[in-house]
């Protein structure tokens, strides 16, 4: 049992390249997200999905896109890489139910030169 | 707007000092306020889940109690093990969001 598991672990980009960060979840989870951490801003979020075949737009979407590939997977993309995008990314799931606890991936350093 | 603060920013403590970390919280409808631990350069790690005011959890020598505009994490005799960032969420009706406090630095000294 993995739990949540992403790739890759650390990614140097130059400005305007493209990259898709990968998520999947062996729990049988319904509900994903993509976070993204920064210094003194704390965990805010990009993009979630409540249930397989649904998205929706968190706090800070622009820039991205995400697709929920089935149950398990779900990747986030960033189309033209900027440097506001240097950022450490969190994936995570939760168990059918709004309020049941988030169980996190081990996060994608990425780097935006 | 929904709203979490945590405080203080970062706290030293030595070894056996017992101390408490704040979360307070500006929300249109509570449905849960989490507790998460931070080690560097992992994801955070699923701590405790309060639903109501009054409600009081506690894990070896963590303690969380929650009213009604913020929530303590109470940290008794802590070892340098302890020592990570705490974070807050909380999770408001009718959305499926999580909005985080920036979380508390803890440094335990042995």
């Amino acid at each position: 049992n993995a739990g949540v598991t992403q790739t890759p672990k650390f990614q140097v980009l130059k400005t305007g390249q493209s990259m898709t960060l990968q998520c999947a979840q062996d729990m049988n989870h319904n509900s994903m997200y993509w976070y993204r951490q920064d210094p003194g801003m704390g965990l805010r979020l990009i993009y979630y999905s409540a249930s397989e075949g649904t998205t929706d737009k968190g706090e800070v979407p622009n820039g991205y896109n995400v697709s929920r590939l089935n149950k398990r997977e779900f990747s986030l993309r960033l189309e033209s890489a900027a440097p506001s995008q240097t950022s450490v990314y969190f994936c995570a799931s939760s168990a059918t139910g709004t309020d049941n606890e988030q169980f996190f991936g081990p996060g994608t350093r990425l780097t935006v030169l | 707007e929904d709203q979490v603060t945590q405080s203080p920013e970062a706290l030293r403590l030595q070894e056996g000092e017992s101390s408490s970390l704040n979360c307070s919280y500006t929300v249109s409808g509570l449905r849960g306020l989490f507790w998460y631990r931070q080690d560097p350069g992992k994801g955070p790690e699923f701590l405790f889940t309060l639903y109501s005011a009054g409600e009081e959890k506690e894990k070896e020598r963590l303690k969380a109690t929650l009213t009604k505009k913020e929530s303590f994490l109470h940290i008794t005799a802590p070892k340098p093990e302890d020592s990570a960032t705490y974070l807050c969420a909380v999770f408001t009706s009718g959305t499926y969001k999580y909005i985080f406090g920036t979380g508390t630095r803890l440094k335990v000294l042995a």
